[in-house]
């Protein structure tokens, strides 16, 4: 099945320590992103990558970071620099440009103790 | 900057309920928008964008929602709520300038009691 797949769904650290999550997609998707929901404030933009080789940071990039080497994989490090990094993580993808509906895959929670 | 606004924190609604979620937004050029649905335990899906045309669309399940540009808004609707529309209800705006990038609202929580 095609689809977004975010791995692990949960996962615990303990602080400062770096964590990956990783997002794998399967859509031939060119664009993918990375977003946070905390309760009562949405979704927030961290990083976005329009194509391979190639990702801009969003709006909240301070203590994260990305690589998008393949254009199936989009991980997201978390690392001890992000202040509150306890979230739900959605991973999404869109065929690129202007317009384009983005589909989200299924989260990942972490919690950092 | 851009930005969608949700008024709507929670609303509450008895089975068979008319709804209307509002949704405004900021940017004066030429948007797309979109309403995701988050149910109990699932991913946000879609569940109806408007790019052009119609200003009425329709989604699924029976939502619908309407985009006046005059007053920025694209209000979300239902005429008969049912208990399985219980659900966070997020709406986004995509500006047409480029970057395919969606700003979110801060979603209201529908709860529908039976």
């Amino acid at each position: 099945d095609g689809g977004i797949t975010q791995s692990p769904k949960y996962l615990f650290r303990k602080e400062g320590q770096n964590v990956t999550l990783s997002c794998e997609q399967n859509l031939n998707h060119d664009a993918m992103y990375w977003y946070r929901q905390d309760p009562g404030q949405g979704l927030r933009l961290i990083y976005y990558s329009q194509i391979v080789n190639d990702f801009q940071k969003g709006d909240i990039a301070e203590g994260y970071s990305v690589s998008r080497e393949k254009k199936e994989s989009f991980p997201l490090t978390v690392t001890s620099a992000q202040k509150n990094p306890t979230a739900f993580y959605l991973c999404a993808s869109s065929t690129g440009g202007d317009g384009n509906t983005i589909y989200f895959g299924e989260g990942s929670w972490l919690t950092v103790v | 900057a851009q930005s969608v606004s949700q008024h709507n924190h929670h609303v509450i609604l008895s089975e068979a309920a008319s709804l209307e979620l509002g949704c405004n937004y900021s940017y004066g050029g030429t948007v797309n928008l979109f309403w995701y649905v988050q149910y109990p335990g699932q991913h946000l899906q879609l569940l109806l964008k408007y790019f052009s045309g119609d200003p009425l669309v329709k989604g699924i399940k029976g939502f619908e929602a309407e985009f006046i540009k005059s007053k920025f808004s694209f209000n979300l609707r239902k005429p008969s709520v049912q208990w399985s529309d219980t659900a966070e209800y997020f709406c986004a705006v995509n500006a047409i300038t480029g970057a395919n990038n969606l700003f979110f609202g801060t979603g209201t929580r529908l709860t529908v009691i039976p």
